[in-house]
């Protein structure tokens, strides 16, 4: 069975700051997907990653992964307050295409 | 170009009552997904149609069922309600033919009393 472990779950820092969201799963998937989630709302579409090695890149937002490790990461760079909100990765299994999700890293950024 | 379209946005339904929720996948798309999320935890799979027949399946009872029409939009019918299936139920559509984006839909709130 795909496990998907994000951590952290919590995360709280400042502006200005720089970090590193990550994201473990346990069995082969060709892709790997980051969504970000506020508060009462549905899930928004940040990257897709296809390939080892892929590494995209969206404002302040860079998304990574690496295949062989079984690992992805979301990196913050220089976080302002309207990042704050939950992150989720999710992973299909291998020939599948319903989606397994990480627990989310509720991410709060304070001025 | 409208996104996925969820209906209802909100339900109040009692324990052992049934309940269907609905789904309008982006134009375009073909394929629906449904996702249950409670509070504070990340989307759960429940299944996924394509041409009106279920391809894929998570470990959901078989409470859960559903449907999936020629115009691709889609049923979530859940039977014997029981508390615990108090969530955000999430519908996201795709398209077989090419690419791999997921659009979700704002969801519905279902809250069984």
């Amino acid at each position: 069975e795909l496990k998907v472990e994000q951590n952290p779950l919590f995360l709280s820092m400042q502006e200005g700051k720089n970090y590193t969201i990550y994201c473990n799963y346990s069995t082969t998937s060709d892709r790997l997907y980051w969504y970000r989630q506020d508060p009462g709302k549905s899930l928004e579409s940040l990257f897709v990653l296809l390939s080892n090695g892929a590494v995209k890149q969206e404002g302040r937002l860079m998304a990574s992964l690496d295949t062989k490790a079984r690992l992805s990461t979301l990196h913050i760079t220089a976080a302002v307050h309207d990042l704050s909100a939950t992150y989720f990765c999710a992973v299909p299994p291998g020939g599948a295409d319903g989606l397994t999700f990480g627990k989310g890293t509720h991410l709060i950024i304070q001025p | 170009d409208a996104g996925v379209t969820q209906s209802p946005t909100h339900l109040i339904k009692t324990r052992g009552q049934q309940v269907t929720l609905r789904c309008s996948p982006k134009s375009g798309h073909d394929t629906v997904s449904w996702y249950q999320q409670a509070l504070g935890q990340g989307p759960q799979f429940i299944f996924q149609y394509y041409e009106e027949e279920e391809r894929q399946r998570g470990n959901f009872p078989d409470r859960f069922s559903g449907h999936q029409f020629p115009n691709y939009s889609s049923e979530l019918n859940v039977n014997a309600l029981l508390l615990g299936d108090s969530a955000l139920y999430l519908c996201a559509s795709s398209w077989t033919g090419g690419g791999y984006g997921y659009t979700f839909g704002s969801g519905t709130r279902l809250t069984v009393v």
